[in-house]
């Protein structure tokens, strides 16, 4: 089985400043991750995954991640945040022989002026 | 390409009635996905069908829960007997079977049991 921890439950950050969200999963087989935001009263939009290839991957609104697969972690990372990028964010895993995603409980950024 | 569509969006229903929402996948899209969740969690998966064929089953789709796709198409997921402990939003997922892997996800169904 896999699963996906998000440590932190809320990041606040000034606007313009860098954020990193982490994210660690486990799994006993090889996955595929995802990065998803969420705006409120909204679905869920993909930002950005790792299917395979290069471990820095680059996704929609600035965003990227890094796949380290020693440290079993996909942290999301921005180097400047903007007011709008406010949301909450979940990571994912999917196991390469299944067709669903498990969800991390979700990291809510936070972006003040 | 007009997205997932989810109706309704909100829906409020006593203790005990049952419940019907759709979704209507992106139409070129043979998979679908039924994802619950509930406040400050991540959503968890429910069910999901390739064309008509209900392939999985999470073990949180209880006997009250049922879900179709009788064409292929659109998808129904019923609740029957509703519990308080059925709030949550209800979200619907479609992919192609192959290729680009990544959910398109609808804006969700949020339902209150009171």
């Amino acid at each position: 089985a896999q699963s996906v921890t998000q440590l932190d439950s809320q990041v606040p950050v000034f606007e313009e400043a860098p954020v990193e969200l982490r994210c660690n999963y486990s799994s006993s087989v090889s996955v595929y991750l995802f990065w998803y935001v969420q705006y409120p009263n909204q679905g869920l939009q993909l930002l950005l995954k790792y299917l395979s290839g290069s471990t820095l991957v680059k996704g929609i609104n600035g965003f990227e991640a890094e796949f380290n697969k020693s440290q079993t972690s996909f942290h999301l990372r921005k180097p400047s945040v903007h007011i709008s990028d406010t949301a909450e964010y979940f990571c994912a895993v999917s196991a390469r022989n299944t067709d669903k995603l498990i969800f991390g409980t979700g990291t809510r950024l936070q972006v003040f002026p | 390409d007009t997205g997932v569509s989810q109706d309704p969006r909100h829906k409020i229903t006593k203790r005990g009635q049952n419940v019907t929402f759709r979704c209507d996948p992106i139409s070129e899209h043979n998979r679908l996905y039924w994802y619950r969740q509930t406040l400050g969690q991540g959503p968890e998966f429910l069910t999901y069908f390739q064309n008509e064929a209900q392939l999985e089953k999470s073990r949180l789709l209880s006997d009250r829960f049922s879900a179709e796709r009788p064409k292929g198409s659109f998808s129904t997921l019923e609740i029957q007997r509703t519990e308080q402990g059925d709030s949550a939003m209800y979200l619907c997922a479609s992919r192609p079977m192959t290729g680009n892997y990544g959910y398109t996800f609808g804006s969700g169904t949020r339902l209150t049991v009171v």
